[in-house]
C-alpha cells in the first residue's frame, strides 16, 4: 500500500478483555515494527518482525502482550486481560529492512482501557 | 546505544531560523545520527540522516563537527506547522536489530 495502515483507529474496552490491533505494512518492507507511546512521551519499542521471524521481543511489557506476522506482511498485536495501564497509543512502523533507522509510521490506535 | 541529550522544549517565532542541537557524546564510529518529526496526532516521520558535516534536504540541514559529540538539526524559515516533537537518535543504520530509543525529545513551539 502506500503508507503503513493500522485498525482500529481507536479502541475502548473493558478492563479484563483481550484487544487485537492489526497493521498492514508499506507492501515492499521486510522489517515491521511495534510501539507503545505514552502521551507526552516518544515511542518505546515493543517488539520486531523481519518477515515472519520475530527476533526481538524485549520491549513486550509482559507474557499478556503478544504479536504476530504469519505471512511476513500484515501483523497483529494482541493484548490479552487489559488492564487500565495497558491505556496507549500503539504504533506500527515498517522499513525496507536495510536497516532500522529509517521508519515509516503508521497513525496508530488509541487505546483505552477502562 | 549511544545516549543523547537534547532540550526538552523551545519556543521560536514564524520566520525565525530554528537549531536544535543533540549531545551524543560516546557515539560509535559506525553510528548516524538521524531525526524524526512528530506532528501532534500523527506517528513519527523520517526528516534526515548524516554521518559527519553537512547534510541538507528539503526539510532542514543537519550539522555534524569532526568530533562527532554533538548535531545540530537547523530549520530554516519556520512557520507555525513546524510546531512538533523533533527526535535525535544516534546509532548504527546498518544493522537490522539495533533497538531504537527515541526518548522524549524537543518540542518545537512555533508562535506566530
Amino acid at each position: 500500500g502506500a503508507g503503513v495502515s493500522q485498525s482500529p483507529r481507536y479502541k475502548v474496552t473493558k478492563r479484563g478483555q483481550d484487544v487485537t490491533l492489526r497493521c498492514d505494512p508499506i507492501s515492499s518492507h521486510a522489517t515491521l515494527y511495534w510501539y507503545q507511546q505514552a502521551l507526552g512521551q516518544g515511542p518505546e519499542f515493543l517488539t520486531y518482525f523481519n518477515y515472519e521471524a520475530q527476533p526481538d521481543k524485549s520491549g513486550l511489557p509482559s507474557d499478556r502482550f503478544s504479536a504476530e506476522r504469519p505471512e511476513g506482511s500484515i501483523s497483529t498485536l494482541t493484548i490479552q486481560r487489559t488492564e487500565q495501564r495497558d491505556s496507549a497509543m500503539y504504533r506500527c512502523a515498517s522499513s525496507l529492512g536495510r536497516g532500522s533507522y529509517e521508519q515509516y509510521f503508521g497513525p496508530g490506535t488509541r487505546l483505552t482501557v477502562t | 546505544l549511544a545516549k543523547t541529550t537534547q532540550p526538552i522544549s523551545m519556543d521560536s517565532y514564524e520566520g525565525q531560523e530554528v537549531n536544535i542541537t543533540c549531545s551524543h557524546n560516546n557515539i560509535a564510529t559506525n553510528d548516524y545520527i538521524t531525526w524524526y518529526q512528530q506532528f501532534p496526532s500523527q506517528g513519527p516521520r523520517f526528516i534526515i540522516q548524516g554521518y559527519k558535516t553537512k547534510v541538507t534536504n528539503e526539510v532542514a540541514s543537519l550539522f555534524i563537527p569532526a568530533d562527532r559529540k554533538s548535531s545540530t538539526l537547523s530549520l530554516p524559515r519556520v512557520s507555525l506547522s513546524d510546531t512538533a516533537v523533533y527526535y535525535c537518535l544516534v546509532g548504527d543504520i546498518t544493522r537490522r536489530d539495533d533497538k531504537i530509543i527515541f526518548g522524549k525529545g524537543t518540542r518545537l513551539h512555533i508562535l506566530p
